[in-house]
């Protein structure tokens, strides 16, 4: 199975400030349609995750635009331009270029 | 409106089955490209996936547990049922469905684009 490694485990962060997760892979997650299936999802304290970004560095749909993502083979980064009280919570990377897909173990962003 | 709501026992003894299953609305796993994954979350822990069933009746398997898991689907009723056999305490966890459309299309993001809310299963005798 393909590992995913994210740093830092918690990122405190001062409002208005920026944040930045970074995800690592064992492997490259280029598939071999030439597609990179990455991508980033949000855990709101008490709630299920959400999709923020797919295929790297695509917004899902209603994800506002402070939040991007970037990347390509086995580093990718998702970075939270200024962090607003609602974006605390823990965020995830996953790729779904190999089976099974698989997660990273989660980065928790918390204000300062 | 794309939803999906899991349901089951809040509370399995240990060596028992657990049967979950996840009820959707705002899409038919029928339609092509249409897949429903189970994915679980042990508390404080990360997301591990368990099992996925697509439109044609295809079926995967996490590899460490898939003695122990099976998938079914009920298009008419809009549900995708999990069951996991010989329950231990280290299964206590969210248990969540989502789904991952377009399998297969060019439009095929590879994200779970919508989640349930998750239930909760506690193994303990």
């Amino acid at each position: 199975d393909i590992v995913m490694t994210q740093t830092p485990l918690s990122s405190p962060v001062t409002l208005g400030q920026p944040a930045s997760i970074s995800c690592r892979s064992s492997q490259s997650l280029v598939h071999s349609d030439g597609n990179t299936y990455l991508s980033w999802l949000q855990q709101r304290p008490g709630q299920p995750p959400r999709l923020l970004i797919y295929k790297i560095s695509n917004r899902f749909s209603g994800v506002p635009d402070r939040f991007s993502g970037s990347g390509a083979g086995t580093d990718f980064t998702l970075k939270i331009s200024r962090v607003e009280a609602e974006d605390v919570g823990v965020y995830y990377c996953m790729q779904a270029t190999q089976f099974p897909p698989t997660f990273g173990g989660g980065t928790k962003v918390e204000i300062k | 409106q794309v939803t999906l709501r899991e349901s089951g026992p809040a509370l399995v003894k240990p060596t028992q089955t657990l049967t979950l299953t996840c009820t959707f609305s705002g899409f038919s796993l029928s339609t092509s490209g249409m897949c429903v994954s189970w994915i679980r979350q042990p508390p404080g822990k990360a997301l591990e996936w368990l099992a996925r069933i697509d439109w044609d009746d295809d079926k995967y398997y996490s590899t460490s547990l898939k003695t122990r898991l099976t998938i079914s689907k009920d298009t008419s009723k809009n549900q995708v049922v999990l069951t996991m056999t010989n329950m231990d305490p280290v299964d206590t966890a969210t248990y969540y469905c989502a789904r991952i459309p377009n399998y297969g299309s060019g439009s095929y993001s590879g994200a779970f684009d919508y989640w349930g809310q998750g239930t909760l299963v506690t193994v303990s005798s």
